[in-house]
């Protein structure tokens, strides 16, 4: 079993439509949850970063963290055909000052005009 | 955030031969990570690298076949060794940036024939 685990999709989603994306864990050492957006030949770009439980929003996206599930979420509102790219979810561990980031399989969403 | 600049972005190597990545951060960091994203696939991490100790390699990988230098702190390479089509990826550094998150480069694209 995988640490992190999402769905590869690809998900098609018409402009305007709200996105939801998901990522299990399975180790509850997991201290701090991050969401990438990463484009076709670029590097990921960090969306999103948080480390408690709960909801964190920042413009039209919203990170979901349940730590008692080990159930993390990203929502799109009013998605665009720019948010057209690969989702990435990663967690971390922090043991001393090392803090590697475990990342999960990324969802390709396809946002069509 | 940080700018993480990475050289070259893409290359074309035979196999048997080395190619050697630089990634230059634009502010001193203690730790440099180097990722692995093969064709579909999400990141791995490869190697930690501490700045005037030895990197310390994931399961799986190992130094004959990664070195990696970190010679200051804004400052490192990963080469890939003896170069097989299977090392055909992307190779990406990142660096934490606290509660900031981790920041990526914008990758190496790599194919050996």
């Amino acid at each position: 079993q995988k640490e992190v685990e999402q769905d590869p999709g690809p998900l098609s989603v018409p402009e305007g439509a709200i996105v939801s994306l998901n990522c299990t864990y399975s180790n509850s050492a997991f201290q701090y949850f991050m969401w990438y957006r990463q484009y076709s030949r670029k590097g990921p770009e960090l969306l999103m970063y948080t480390y408690s439980s709960g909801n964190k929003e920042d413009g039209r996206f919203t990170a979901q963290v349940d730590k008692s599930s080990k159930y993390i979420s990203l929502f799109i509102r009013d998605s665009q055909p720019s948010d057209s790219a690969t989702y990435l979810c990663a967690m971390s561990v922090v043991s001393g000052n090392t803090g590697k980031l475990i990342f999960g399989q990324g969802t390709t969403l396809q946002v069509k005009p | 955030s940080a700018v993480i600049s990475q050289k070259p972005s893409r290359d074309i190597c035979q196999r048997g031969t080395s190619l050697t990545i630089q990634c230059q951060v634009d502010s001193q960091v203690t730790m440099m990570f180097w990722y692995r994203q093969q064709p579909g696939q999400s990141l791995t991490l490869i190697a930690t690298a501490n700045q005037g100790s030895e990197a310390t390699y994931e399961s799986g990988f190992v130094i004959d076949k990664f070195p990696i230098s970190r010679p200051n702190l804004t400052f490192s390479t990963l080469t890939v060794s003896n170069m097989s089509p299977e090392d055909s990826s992307i190779y990406l550094c990142s660096v934490d940036r606290g509660i900031y998150g981790y920041t990526f480069g914008s990758g190496t694209r790599l194919t050996v024939v």
